[in-house]
């Protein structure tokens, strides 16, 4: 079965330049989220997509940005990098939560990106 | 405010022992799911199982069993007869419906599961 595909899977930059991590969800999944994962720590939640318009934002700042295109696909838009961004960022996609349903989201590899 | 906890830091076991990961959490809603993710050395998150607010039965997939109690706020996993492969951080997750039911998830903290030969 297909998965959610995640690139690059592994980036280094140095401080203050710029990343894009790019997201591709599995098949018939209209919902996507990105999030953060640092060291020994758990995930935490950054920004969701429904449809192409963003349905929820956590603990992103304000110096990344995220989109999701016509064909479901997602971007991750990172600037101004700091030595603090460096993580494990996951995305995720899932169908649309609606009514009292909420659905199992299932993650990519995820993106390693460290920042020197 | 939701809130998940998973008390055990790590869990050391012997091949073959029973293990049981806690997992607490804490919600307002009336509405919402529970989850478990299992996080091997690789990094992957792998989901296990979901679970309704309406639905209290417990369940049973192979070695691996989950126990929802409302009565206590909590969703506790156990896995029989632990094996090498079982070693993962293992995550609880909770989503609340509330106003929006946007779906993110709120992760407990881990449990790092070592199962030794």
């Amino acid at each position: 079965a297909a998965g959610v595909i995640q690139s690059p899977r592994h980036l280094i930059k140095e401080k203050r330049e710029t990343a894009t991590l790019k997201c591709y969800p599995i098949p018939r999944h209209d919902t996507v989220y990105w999030y953060q994962q640092g060291p020994g720590q758990d995930p935490q939640f950054l920004i969701s997509f429904y449809e192409k318009m963003q349905s929820d934002k956590g603990s992103i700042p304000d110096r990344f940005s995220a989109q999701q295109f016509s064909d479901y696909h997602s971007e991750l838009n990172m600037s101004s990098l700091e030595l603090g961004d460096s993580a494990l960022y996951f995305c995720a996609s899932s169908y649309h939560s609606s009514g009292t349903a909420i659905y199992e989201q299932y993650f990519g590899p995820g993106t390693r990106l460290t920042v020197t | 405010a939701q809130k998940v906890t998973q008390a055990q830091t790590e869990i050391s076991v012997v091949e073959k022992e029973d293990v049981t990961l806690d997992c607490v959490y804490e919600t307002r809603d009336t509405t919402y799911y529970l989850f478990w993710y299992k996080q091997p050395p690789s990094g992957e998150l792998v989901f296990l199982i979901r679970r309704n607010s309406f639905d209290e039965q417990n369940e049973i997939s192979g070695r691996y069993s989950w126990n929802f109690q409302k009565s206590t706020s909590s969703f506790n996993f156990t896995i029989t007869a632990s094996q090498v492969v079982d070693s993962a951080v293992y995550f609880c997750a909770l989503s609340e419906r509330g106003s929006s039911n946007t779906g993110k998830l709120i992760f407990g903290q881990g449990t790092t599961l070592q199962v030794k030969p």
